[in-house]
Formats: structure tokens, sequence, C-alpha cells
């Protein structure tokens, strides 16, 4: 079975770009796994950013955004602040009316 | 504005059967798919399945396809989950989704999730 990977850590800097990846243990993703991602505040509900790989959900500050990036998706953080440390988990599209998340990337803003 | 609340026994025994529900306000239960999603204390997202509230098209994880219902009532606005057999890697917060409003956003909508303990 086909597994979704996402970086389990990274840091950044205040005011600096970051991007996580979504890839596949086996193959490369594309626009066709219609990837969407999300950030969640620990005791939070996930809440989406982006969906459909590059469209960004209705007010979401537009310093997010997604991509396809060497065969993975991406979320890319421009300009990164305080608040954007959360934990961030893609979605993929497998077929077959399933989807499979990542394990999630835990950002840090230091 | 679309509203989903998840509700049911916070504690369920080893070898019983796992129920929740989820009322929706705000939305019609009719045309959208209808998600149930599950995350263990400490750990990552496992989308569990869905259900479409027309025709009765259901997918689900194939990890737990053999022990999991999803169900909507549309007289009710609400829908359903049932996990078969549960044991302790069952506890998690459960959450309930909808889709859209966008194509291909899955989970556009998020319910603020219910803790489910499986222990004896």
């Amino acid at each position: 079975q086909t597994v979704v990977t996402q970086e389990p850590s990274l840091s950044v800097s205040p005011g600096g770009t970051v991007t996580l990846t979504c890839g596949l243990s086996s193959g490369s993703v594309s626009i066709s796994y219609h990837v969407s991602w999300y950030q969640q505040i620990p005791g939070q509900a996930p809440r989406t950013l982006i969906y459909n790989t590059n469209i960004r959900s209705s007010g979401v500050p537009d310093r997010f955004s997604g991509s396809i990036l060497e065969n993975k998706a991406a979320l890319t953080i421009t300009g990164a602040q305080a608040a954007d440390e959360s934990d961030y988990y893609c979605v993929v599209y497998m077929g077959n009316a399933i989807w499979v998340f990542g394990g999630g990337t835990k950002l840090t803003v230091l | 504005q679309v509203q989903l609340q998840e509700s049911g026994p916070g504690l369920v025994k080893p070898s019983e059967t796992l129920s929740l529900t989820c009322s929706v306000s705000g939305s019609s239960i009719s045309n959208y798919y209808w998600n149930w999603i599950r995350q263990p204390p400490g750990k990552g997202l496992e989308w569990i399945g869905y259900a479409y509230s027309s025709g009765g098209t259901t997918s689900y994880n194939p990890s737990l396809k053999s022990r999991v219902t999803i169900s909507v009532d549309t007289s009710k606005n609400q829908f359903s989950l049932k996990v078969n057999s549960v044991t302790a890697a069952d506890t998690a917060v459960y959450y309930c989704a909808r889709d859209g409003p966008g194509s291909w956003d899955l989970l556009g909508y998020w319910g603020q999730g219910t803790l489910v303990t499986v222990s004896s």
C-alpha cells in the first residue's frame, strides 16, 4: 500500500520562507492526486489551507501557496509568522474514492 | 454558516461498537460527501471514509473497511459512524467533516471533534 510522506518536522525563521512537501512512497504526485493541505493548531480541529493542489481556501492569507515541485505536492509559506507554528497535513486522492493523509509536519517558527 | 457537531459516548468497552453522530446545521444534508476522520492522541490524522448523501454511495479506508459503516439520515440532517469490535487502537479524537465549497475540497468544513476512549 502506498504511503504518503511528509517531513516530520521543519523550522523557519520569522519572515522567512519554508516549503513543506507531500510525496508518495511509490510514484510521483501530480495534479491528478488533488492534494489538499490542512493546518492544525494543537487541541483544535484542522482547517483547510489549500485544496485541489493550489487553490487557496477562503480567508487563507496569500502567504500560503500550493504547487507541484519535483514530483511532490508542496505547501510554501512566504513571510512566516509566529502564528504559523502548527502541524500541517496533506491528504491525497489515491483513486477509487480513497483518500490518504500524510503523517504530518510539525512546523516551528524560531 | 455550515456547522457540524459530533456526539456520542466518550467511553466504549473493547470488542463493543463505537457509535457517533454528526449533526449538521446551516447546510442541507443532500448532495454532499460526509466524512469521518480520526486522530489518536499525539498522532496524525486518518481518513475513515465518507457517505454521499444521494444514492447511498460510500467509500472506506481499506484498513478499516471490514469494521466501519457510515450512513446518512436525511430526515434528521445528520450522519453517523459505527466501528465494530473496537480495541484500544481505536482510541482517538473523531472528527466529522463535509466537502466543499470548492471542487475536490474533500474536508472544507469540520466539526470540533470528540474524544472516544476504548477501555474496560
